[in-house]
């Protein structure tokens, strides 16, 4: 069974940057797959923010590429988001998932139970 | 970029059938996800490739997907299945990322 399991930080400061960590049990990251990163804002929905594939190949939400980045270690079977100058507005409950992809078509088969983070001075 | 539009709420009585929709342009030439998310916890998958249902998720859950609209059905509703439900397609068209729908809560009476 694939597990996953947020941990980071659940206060970020604003204008810093918000780091997450992401374990993976119960599957090997370097066996295949992307994996990738959600968000929730309080109330609201989800948004995708970027998946990262074992070889360290990318893709981010255009949204905020510009600010996001993703990276793998596979010796340790995680992979990490950090997303850079944070305001209020990334308040949220932060996923990490596998992004399955079969015949040209993706989506997110298992997720990890979730961490809030908090923008806030 | 791909937008998909669904009901805020349904609401439907135990033992009913529960239809929610998701709206997007020619959705039904792209293959739709659907997830489940109970309060305070992750979402699961719940259908995927329009219509095919995980291991472990039960068969009242089904959907279908025509020209601008995709639809997730529930049979015979439980209290259970009071969630917020997504729809998410994958957009290759352009810039290659996840769209997910709006979401929708559904309220067991």
């Amino acid at each position: 069974q694939v597990q996953l399991q947020e941990s980071g930080p659940g206060l970020v400061k604003p204008s810093e940057t918000l780091s997450l960590t992401c374990t993976v049990s119960g599957y090997s990251i370097s066996s295949g797959y992307y994996w990738g990163w959600i968000r929730q804002p309080p109330g609201k929905g989800l948004e995708w923010i970027g998946s990262i594939y074992h070889s360290g190949s990318t893709y981010y939400n255009p949204s905020l590429k510009s600010r996001v980045t993703i990276s793998v270690d596979t010796s340790k079977n995680q992979f990490s988001l950090k997303l850079s100058s944070v305001t209020a507005a990334d308040t949220a409950v932060y996923y990490c998932a596998r992004d399955f992809m079969v015949r040209g078509v993706k989506f997110l088969d298992y997720w990890g139970q979730g961490t809030l983070v908090t923008v806030s001075s | 970029s791909y937008v998909l539009t669904q009901p805020p709420s349904v609401s439907v009585a135990p033992g009913k059938t529960a239809r929610i929709t998701c709206g997007g342009n020619n959705i039904g030439s792209k293959s739709v996800h659907w997830y489940q998310q109970k309060p305070g916890q992750a979402p699961v998958l719940v259908i995927y490739y329009d219509s095919d249902r995980p291991s472990g998720i039960p068969e009242r859950f089904s959907g279908s997907n025509s020209g601008n609209t995709a639809t997730l059905t529930i049979s015979r509703v439980e209290a259970g299945d009071e969630a917020d439900y997504y729809c998410q397609v994958w957009d290759s068209s352009s810039d290659h990322h996840y769209v997910f729908g709006t979401g929708t809560k559904v309220t067991v009476l």
